[in-house]
């Protein structure tokens, strides 16, 4: 069985400020892929990152970095100098191959960005 | 381009009726897939075709019926639905299940009603 857990469930920011999201997976898979999402109010689930299992270095786009860890499991996700268009719910997913190739979510965290 | 165009955006049906979404991707993608999703949930996968083969149906109510009449459409149809049912449902499509480059791009999902 493969989980993802996203302990924040909402995090309200005023714009500018930094904001890291935690994600922690369990997977007893070797080979496995890890995902960010972003649901804006629109309802599309817009890709942001990929990141497979044997590759653990951490990326920065912009504004978005992340931080793959698999000492502890982990794939956080941090927005820097947020923006009112950064306001979103955020999907951590874990895909592999023992548990049938299949996307799993975690709860989301629903980030809101303040003016 | 990694659009997946979902028609239509908002839908309001009565419990007798039958209705069909309908999903289309023109980015070769050989899988692709149905998922439900209520309000502050995670989305949750309904069905996987791959390569035109329904290859996954995660034990989903006989009343929604999903096709795949080519490799760049994919179908829902909708049939004596209970108020329940009543969810965004989001089409998705990945280049294919089990390769690398296996992030799925969702479109913008129908809001379904049943009243």
């Amino acid at each position: 069985a493969q989980k993802v857990t996203q302990a924040q469930t909402e995090i309200s920011v005023v714009e500018k400020e930094d904001v890291t999201l935690d994600c922690v997976y369990e997977t007893r898979d070797t080979t496995y892929y890890l995902f960010w999402y972003k649901q804006p109010p629109s309802g599309e689930l817009v890709f942001l990152i990929r990141r497979n299992s044997f590759d653990e270095q951490n990326e920065i786009s912009g504004r978005y970095s992340w931080n793959f860890q698999k000492s502890t499991s982990s794939f956080n996700f941090t927005i820097t100098a947020s923006q009112v268009v950064d306001s979103a719910v955020y999907f951590c997913a874990l895909k592999s191959f023992a548990a049938g190739n299949k996307l799993t979510f975690g709860g989301g965290t629903r980030v809101l960005v303040k003016p | 381009d990694t659009e997946v165009t979902q028609t239509p955006k908002h839908l309001v049906m009565g419990m007798t009726n039958k209705k069909s979404l309908k999903c289309e991707q023109h980015m070769g993608h050989r899988a692709m897939y149905w998922y439900k999703q209520k309000a502050k949930k995670p989305p949750e996968l309904m069905f996987v075709y791959s390569y035109e083969k329904l290859s996954i149906n995660e034990s989903v109510p006989s009343r929604f019926s999903p096709e795949c009449p080519n490799s760049s459409l994919l179908n829902l149809h909708l049939h004596a639905l209970q108020p329940e049912d009543s969810a965004l449902y989001l089409c998705a499509s990945s280049q294919d299940r089990w390769g690398e480059n296996t992030e799925a791009f969702f479109g913008q999902g129908t809001r379904l009603t049943v009243v």
